[in-house]
C-alpha cells in the first residue's frame, strides 16, 4: 500500500464550479503538507503549503488538513479552463533534515468552458 | 534568475546506451534532488544530495548514480540503459532552511527503445 493516495481521476467539470481534491496518508508523523500543481509536460509548481492542521486560503485556492483522519483537501472555487492541470499532493515527515517528500500519483483536473 | 533548469529536454536511446542528465540551479540551494514520474506512479525519488559531493539513494535507485561536484549542479547517471527507465526526469532543488518548499525543473523525457 502506497504511504499517500490520490485518485488519478480525471476530474470533468463545467467553468465556474468548485474543484475538490483530497488525498489520504498512512503515516501519522507527516506534518508538513503541500499541493502542486503541474500542466502537460511542464515541471511541478507549488500551489499550496501547510504545516499541521487546520485550512489555508489563498485566492480561490482553500487547503484543508485533517490530521485525525489523515485526510487532505484542495478546494478550488470559481474555476476557470486555466486551472485544468494535473494536481498532486505532497508530505514530508517532522525531522527528515533531507526534505524528502513523498507524492500522491495525482489527479488530472479540465475545466471545461 | 533562471531556477531550475535541465538538459537535455528529451533525449531517445537505445538498450545498453549511457547517458547524463544535467540540473543546475542558481538560487544557491543546498538540497538537490532527482525523480522520476511514471504514469499513476506520481514522482519517485531517485537519488537526492545535500551540498558538494554528497549523496543519498531515494525510493528506487536502482540503475542510476549521481554526482554534485559543483553546488549549483547535480547530474544523474544512466550507465546502461533500460526499457523500464523510459520516464519523465525532474530535478528539484531547496534551501537548507526556510520551508519544505521544492522547486521543480521543466522535466527530461527520456524514451529508452
Amino acid at each position: 500500500q502506497k504511504e499517500v493516495e490520490q485518485d488519478p481521476g480525471p476530474l470533468s467539470v463545467p467553468e465556474g464550479a468548485i474543484v475538490s481534491l483530497n488525498c489520504t496518508y498512512s503515516n501519522s508523523a507527516f506534518q508538513y503538507f503541500m499541493w502542486y500543481r503541474q500542466y502537460s509536460r511542464k515541471g511541478p509548481e507549488l500551489l499550496m503549503y501547510t504545516y499541521s492542521s487546520g485550512n489555508k486560503e489563498d485566492g480561490r485556492f482553500t487547503a484543508q488538513v485533517d490530521k485525525s483522519s489523515k485526510y487532505i483537501s484542495l478546494f478550488i472555487r470559481d474555476s476557470q479552463p486555466s486551472d485544468s492541470a494535473t494536481y498532486l499532493c505532497a508530505m514530508s515527515l517532522t525531522g527528515d533534515s533531507w526534505g524528502k517528500l513523498q507524492f500522491g500519483a495525482g489527479t488530472q483536473v479540465v475545466v471545461t468552458p | 534568475n533562471a531556477g531550475v533548469t535541465q538538459t537535455p529536454k528529451f533525449r531517445v536511446l537505445k538498450t545498453g546506451q549511457s547517458m547524463t542528465l544535467l540540473c543546475a540551479q542558481d538560487m544557491n540551494h543546498e538540497y538537490m534532488y532527482w525523480y522520476r514520474q511514471d504514469p499513476g506512479m506520481g514522482l519517485r525519488l531517485i537519488h537526492y544530495s545535500v551540498g558538494e559531493g554528497t549523496t543519498a539513494k531515494g525510493e528506487v535507485p536502482d540503475g542510476y548514480n549521481v554526482s554534485r561536484l559543483k553546488k549549483q549542479n547535480f547530474l544523474l547517471g544512466l550507465e546502461s540503459a533500460a526499457p523500464s527507465q523510459t520516464s519523465v526526469y525532474f530535478c528539484a532543488s531547496r534551501p537548507l532552511t526556510g520551508g519544505e518548499t521544492q522547486y521543480f525543473g521543466p522535466g527530461t523525457r527520456l524514451l529508452v527503445l
